[in-house]
């Protein structure tokens, strides 16, 4: 079955570094979603990325699907103690509603 | 507005009894998916619902596991004989269609 790997898992950055996740697909994608998940808190959606080499920017955060739709990345510039928390990529294929959730980045940011 | 809630937000059960988890998703949404969600792990994906209709249930891990939605708006996740591998967040989800997905708080479910 469709399988999508997150890398890193943890990651530890100084307030003001940037900090970037990456995810990949054993499947083409039809989409991609971003969701964000504070410490205790449930799932949040950031935002969903369709087209082959989309690039959309939410203020700092920055979210790249590949062009062979089979992986994608978000960027964060500058990091803030607020962006604290666990980023999870989530795919899915062909014409299922079945969403496929990475194992997730944690971010920790010191500052 | 409201979003989606879940019913109890925590539940401690003795191995082998059954529980029964509550989902209300946001009103008019057609989509309604449970999860599960290990301790360091992401949400895994037990079911999904379009309306009264279970779409797919290929996440359920064994036939103890069973969903319903008999109205398309509330579901219930029920698991019959827990047992401690069962201990878990249990969360759902609801979509209007194809985009995000709206999660309640879960329910922590820890089997003793």
């Amino acid at each position: 079955g469709q399988q999508v790997m997150q890398i890193p898992q943890y990651q530890h950055v100084q307030e003001g570094e940037d900090f970037t996740t990456y995810c990949n697909s054993s499947t083409t994608l039809s989409n991609i979603q971003w969701y964000k998940q504070r410490p205790g808190g449930h799932p949040v959606f950031l935002i969903q990325l369709v087209k082959s080499g989309e690039v959309k920017k939410q203020k700092r955060l920055t979210f790249q699907f590949g062009e062979a739709k089979k992986n994608s990345s978000l960027h964060i510039t500058a990091t803030q103690t607020t962006d604290v928390g666990t980023y999870f990529c989530a795919g899915r294929s062909g014409g299922y509603q079945k969403v496929t959730f990475g194992i997730g980045t944690k971010l920790q940011v010191i500052p | 507005g409201a979003g989606v809630s879940q019913s109890p937000r925590y539940k401690v059960a003795k191995r082998g009894q059954d529980v029964a988890l509550r989902c209300d998703p946001i009103s008019g949404h057609v989509s309604l998916f449970w999860y599960q969600q290990a301790l360091g792990q992401g949400p895994e994906f037990l079911t999904y619902f379009q309306n009264e209709a279970q779409l797919d249930k290929s996440g359920l891990p064994s036939d103890r596991f069973f969903a319903e939605r008999p109205e398309g708006s509330v579901s219930t996740l029920k698991i019959q004989r827990t047992q401690q591998e069962d201990s878990a967040v249990y969360l759902c989800a609801s979509s209007s269609g194809r985009d995000e997905q709206y999660f309640g708080p879960g329910t922590r479910l820890t089997v003793t």
